[in-house]
Order: structure tokens, then C-alpha cells, then sequence
């Protein structure tokens, strides 16, 4: 059963736009919800984080969107560069049982063109 | 680099073998996680140790094990093989229990591939 729903799952933004990624969760339970980035070849890479007590949060280029009522959550890579074409994983976590496993949508894979 | 290192980088073996993955955390985290990536599943959790004691299973076969040792490494065993464990391992650590124990920072990968 997956509990965290990722869109789209590729991308293609020119170079200067803003690409948008969406995902929607159905454990009312999640507690933290990460994106990350992975290159080819690479591991997965912590970019950004928020709490669902927080409705937005930015750092640099990047900002989580965060709706508790809809049960959903968007990255916003703003002036997309070549350099930002990876793939992209959301993810969310429970803290139940003292547990902290994350549980990943299936990636959304971004290409920034120039 | 994430201060989590993996061996091997890259494992080529036979269906019905046995394997064994190793990581090592970053200094000072206490938890270990494996996770199992392949093409049609994603990112799938299998199993987390926390100071040398398992604390949470996932989707982790029975054919699989893990362990943490007193030195906070970690090795997943793989046994049986078959065509479809070829995937990428990752290991990840993060401190539990801090303020920002949430983050999960995951090591480079061994890639497996079954013939």
C-alpha cells in the first residue's frame, strides 16, 4: 500500500521557470515530511524539510508548500537551472513506537533545460 | 559526501548465493537504516537498528538480515538470491532522539546485480 502519492513522475522545465512537484500522504500520523534529491550514480540527499505545524518553508531556491487539511505537499524549485536535473523524492515520516523509517513516493525525475 | 560510507560499490554474484552489505554512520548517530531501491518499488525501508537493537521492521524478506555492532556498523545480509534482488542498498544514519534527529542522511549505495 503506498502511503505517499508523488507527481509528477518526470519533469521538463526550461532553464529560469519553476518546476513543481506534488505529493499527497494518507497517514494523518506523519510528522516530517523531507524532499530529497538524488543524482544519478548517488545517494539520496536531504534538501529541504517541514512540519506540519508550518505552512511553508524556504531555503534558497527551494520551498515546501504544505496543506494539513488536504493531506498534501509540493516542492517549488524556483529559476530552475541545469544543475537542479535530478531526481526527486518525497517522503514522510512516522515517529510512532519510536520508529523513524520514511516511507518515499516513487520520484519525480527532472530534467532543466537550456 | 554524507559521512556514511558503504562497501562494496557494486556486487555482482549468482542466484542462491549469499552477500553481505556494510555500512558505517556518520560519527556519532546511533541509528542505522537500510533501504532497498529498484525500478518498479521505489525506495522501500527494510529495516532500522538503534544502538545495536532492531527497532522497525519494513517490507524486508525473510531471506534478508541485519545486525549493528557494539562499534555502530552495520552489515545486511542477503541470502538465497534471486533475479529480483538485484536493486541498490542504501544505508542511512541519523541521530534519534535529538531536535533535529529527523534527518536521514544516506550513504552512496551498493549496487547488486543477481546473474
Amino acid at each position: 500500500q503506498q502511503q505517499v502519492k508523488q507527481s509528477p513522475q518526470s519533469l521538463i522545465v526550461q532553464k529560469g521557470g519553476i518546476s513543481i512537484i506534488n505529493c499527497a500522504y494518507e497517514n494523518t500520523a506523519f510528522d516530517y515530511f523531507p524532499w530529497y534529491q538524488q543524482f544519478p550514480g548517488k545517494g539520496p540527499a536531504l534538501l529541504i524539510a517541514i512540519r506540519p505545524d508550518v505552512s511553508e518553508k524556504k531555503e534558497g531556491r527551494f520551498t515546501i508548500s504544505f496543506n494539513k487539511s488536504a493531506k498534501q505537499f509540493s516542492l517549488h524549485i524556483m529559476d530552475s537551472q541545469p544543475g537542479d536535473s535530478a531526481t526527486y523524492f518525497c517522503a514522510a515520516k512516522y515517529s510512532g513506537a519510536g520508529s523513524y523509517q520514511l516511507t518515499f513516493g516513487k520520484g519525480t525525475k527532472l530534467s532543466v533545460i537550456p | 559526501d554524507s559521512g556514511v560510507t558503504q562497501t562494496p560499490k557494486h556486487l555482482i554474484t549468482a542466484t542462491g548465493q549469499r552477500v553481505t552489505l556494510r555500512c558505517s554512520p556518520r560519527s556519532g548517530d546511533l541509528s542505522v537504516y537500510w533501504y532497498q531501491q529498484s525500478l518498479d518499488q521505489g525506495l522501500q525501508f527494510l529495516i532500522q537498528y538503534y544502538n545495536g537493537e532492531e527497532r522497525a521492521k519494513g517490507n524486508i524478506l525473510e531471506r534478508f538480515s541485519a545486525q549493528q555492532f557494539p562499534d555502530l556498523h552495520s552489515e545486511l545480509n542477503l541470502s538465497s538470491l534471486e533475479l529480483g534482488d538485484s536493486a541498490l542498498y542504501f544505508c542511512a544514519s541519523s541521530v534519534v532522539g535529538s531536535p533535529s534527529g529527523n534527518e536521514q542522511f544516506f550513504g552512496p549505495g551498493t549496487r547488486l546485480t543477481v546473474l
